[in-house]
């Protein structure tokens, strides 16, 4: 089956600076992959995703890119604020079978003001 | 538009009882998936129901069960708990008829402790 593995499991930036997380997959048939935030005692949250035939995708501060013949995908968070900390997921499906996601084991940002 | 609703919020079970956890989708969704989150095995895929049916399910004994309702309220069950089975549970809920449209609509979760 699936394995995703996602690094670093804790990242501290300074209010401002760039943050970058980082996931491989192993299952070369993955076609979808998004990530969710979970902040404090709140449920995950979609914050963007990416499907296997574009390699890159940017949502105001927050991009995800895409390399299939390495098998890995990263999240760049830009100018990042206090209200940015929390756990970052990375995950990964095929687009048909989308709900069953294999899960990173997760990043704990923090942005230090 | 209420969003995905679990019951109970928390619960405190011992060792060999039974639970079952109880999610309502949003409305209009008709999959609905279950996780399981722990501090050190992060979040793992239960099972995932369509219409009343098991469409696929993870890599988790056979003491964990559901069942979806043609609401599409779902319920898991874990029978024989054991220490290990604490965890927060996850529901989450689907749009309907999209196979592209991949985003997941988390509940808030059910915290179940086994003593």
């Amino acid at each position: 089956g699936e394995n995703v593995e996602q690094h670093p499991s804790t990242l501290s930036v300074q209010e401002g600076d760039s943050a970058v997380i980082k996931c491989t997959y192993s299952d070369s048939a993955s076609n979808y992959f998004p990530w969710y935030k979970q902040e404090l005692g709140k449920r995950p949250q979609l914050i963007i995703d990416i499907r296997s035939n574009v390699g890159e995708k940017k949502d105001q501060r927050i991009a995800v890119t895409l390399n299939k013949t390495a098998k890995h995908f990263s999240l760049h968070i830009t100018e990042t604020q206090p209200e940015d900390s929390a756990v970052y997921f990375c995950a990964a499906s095929l687009i048909g079978s989308a709900r069953q996601l294999t899960f990173g084991s997760g990043t704990q940002l923090t942005v230090l003001p | 538009k209420a969003g995905v609703t679990q019951t109970p919020r928390y619960l405190i079970k011992t060792r060999g009882q039974q639970v079952t956890l109880s999610c309502s989708p949003i409305s209009g969704h008709r999959s609905v998936s279950w996780y399981q989150q722990t501090p050190g095995q992060g979040l793992q895929f239960l099972f995932e129901y369509f219409s009343e049916t098991q469409r696929n399910k993870g890599n988790f004994p056979g003491r964990f069960s559901g069942r979806q309702f043609s609401n599409s309220r779902s319920e898991m069950n874990v029978s024989t708990l054991e220490l290990g089975d604490s965890a927060l549970y996850l529901c989450a809920s689907n749009a309907p008829g999209t196979t592209n449209t991949g985003e997941l609509f988390f509940g808030e979760g059910s915290r179940l402790t086994v003593l």
